[in-house]
């Protein structure tokens, strides 16, 4: 079956500028995450869905950062105001359950000019 | 909350050895430990995990040990071949999300 989808898959934007990156995990998955990766880097959690509860967004940088999850499926992250610190890939994976294993979108490579 | 440490940064062996990367955790609530595999440019992929009621598991070249008691885990591969090039990645969960350690990048050479 079809896996963790992004896209864009490379989003190049203007300093001050929004974007919004999109995730739509695997069917049925009811866990999805979004992760930050910058170069050569390892994966910085960023938020996290499970179902209908309360998101765990604990691990967003800054309130210029925002994800939802409408219908308990696609996920939209939203930079606003983006910095060239921003730059860097965008993962997001999903699980069947919580604490489940983990399968991994391709990414969006974000580049702040 | 969860610390992964992960050690070396950077592993050369050659082709045909055997390199072990090792992880330690904070949390004694961890009970679920995969490790993933991401090649230059592409998506991490999980290639083997444990859960806390394993010390040990084996899928072919690559094993995995689990010390509870020390908190700390291994990736074991045996008989290395290029194609094992990769960044790995270990982690450990604790409560609803995962934490990564800081990556080992794996450089098979001939």
């Amino acid at each position: 079956g079809a896996g963790v989808s992004q896209s864009p898959s490379n989003k190049v934007t203007e300093k001050g500028k929004d974007v919004e990156l999109r995730c739509d995990p695997i069917s049925g998955h009811t866990a999805l995450y979004w992760y930050r990766q910058s170069l050569g880097q390892g994966l910085e959690f960023l938020i996290y869905f499970q179902g209908n509860s309360a998101p765990d967004k604990s691990g967003l940088p800054s309130d210029r950062f925002s994800a939802e999850r409408t219908g308990g499926s696609v996920s939209t992250l939203t930079i606003q105001r983006t910095q060239q610190e921003d730059s860097a890939v965008y993962l997001c994976a999903s699980s069947f359950l919580q604490g489940d294993t983990q399968y991994f979108g391709p990414g969006t490579r974000l580049t702040v000019l | 909350g969860e610390n992964v440490e992960q050690h070396p940064s950077t592993l050369s062996v050659q082709e045909g050895d055997s390199a072990v990367i090792k992880c330690t955790y904070s949390d004694s609530a961890s009970n679920y430990f995969p490790w993933y595999k991401q090649e230059l440019g592409k998506r991490p992929q999980l290639i083997i995990d444990i859960r806390s009621n394993v010390g040990e598991k084996k899928d072919q070249r690559i094993a995995v040990t689990l010390n509870k008691t020390a908190k700390h885990f291994s990736l074991h591969i045996t008989e290395t071949q290029p194609e094992d090039s990769a960044v790995y990645f270990c982690a450990a969960k604790a409560s609803s999300k995962l934490t990564f350690g800081t990556g080992t990048r794996l450089q098979v050479t001939l």
